[in-house]
């Protein structure tokens, strides 16, 4: 069956500019995780949807980043006057409830590179 | 709260060698670990998890990964080293239930003929 899937695959943008990431995550996960992946900070988790739960912002490294999921399926990282140091790679992954010992399935990830 | 440590940035091995890479956790509740793989330009793939049912946890393309509560570790191995294994690998610990995976910084496995 179908995976995750995110797009872009790339994003190059210039310092400022606002970007979009979306995650198509698969079908019936309640789950919904956003993570970052960077040379200097390895993967960080930025952001959790579970159901029609508020989601968990606790990993949004600022005021810039948001993110929201519509319907309960396909979720847009949004981050506004992009920085170069927001130049990473965002995986998106789901899984199908919320117990810590549910499998997250990852997305091939948007590599984000900001001129 | 959570932490995960992978003891070596790099691990380089011969085809055919045992592989062996290390993880240490810090959980103050009893941890759920995983160990997933990233192949160049790809998402990660689950290799194994331990969710308390048994210490030796066995996965994909012939690794396992044994539970050890007194030494807080979750290594994984693999007996023999194939060309397609190189990789980088990740351990993780899931926090509370509802939150999301703690990482460690991830091991490169270099794999020589």
């Amino acid at each position: 069956g179908a995976g995750v899937s995110q797009s872009p695959s790339n994003k190059v943008t210039e310092k400022g500019k606002d970007v979009e990431l979306r995650c198509d995550p698969i079908s019936g996960h309640t789950a919904l995780y956003w993570y970052r992946q960077s040379l200097g900070q390895g993967l960080e988790f930025l952001i959790y949807f579970q159901g029609n739960s508020a989601p968990d912002k606790s990993g949004l490294p600022s005021d810039r980043f948001s993110a929201e999921r519509t319907g309960g399926s396909v979720s847009t990282l949004t981050i506004q006057r992009t920085q170069q140091e927001d130049s990473a790679v965002y995986l998106c992954a789901s899984s199908f409830g919320q117990g810590n010992a549910d499998t997250q399935y990852f997305g091939p990830g948007t590599r984000l590179t900001v001129l | 709260a959570q932490s995960v440590t992978q003891l070596g940035s790099h691990v380089s091995v011969s085809e055919g060698a045992l592989v062996l890479l290390r993880c240490n956790y810090s959980s103050s509740v009893p941890p759920y670990l995983f160990w997933y793989v990233q192949y160049p330009n790809q998402g990660l793939q689950l290799l194994l998890k331990y969710t308390s049912a048994a210490t030796l946890v066995k996965g994909i393309n012939g690794f396992e990964a044994e539970f050890k509560k007194s030494e807080t570790s979750f290594h994984l191995t693999k007996p023999s080293a194939h060309m397609s294994d190189a990789a980088e690998y990740f351990c993780a610990v899931s926090a509370q239930a509802g939150t999301a995976l703690i990482f460690g910084k991830g091991t490169t496995l270099s794999v020589s003929s």
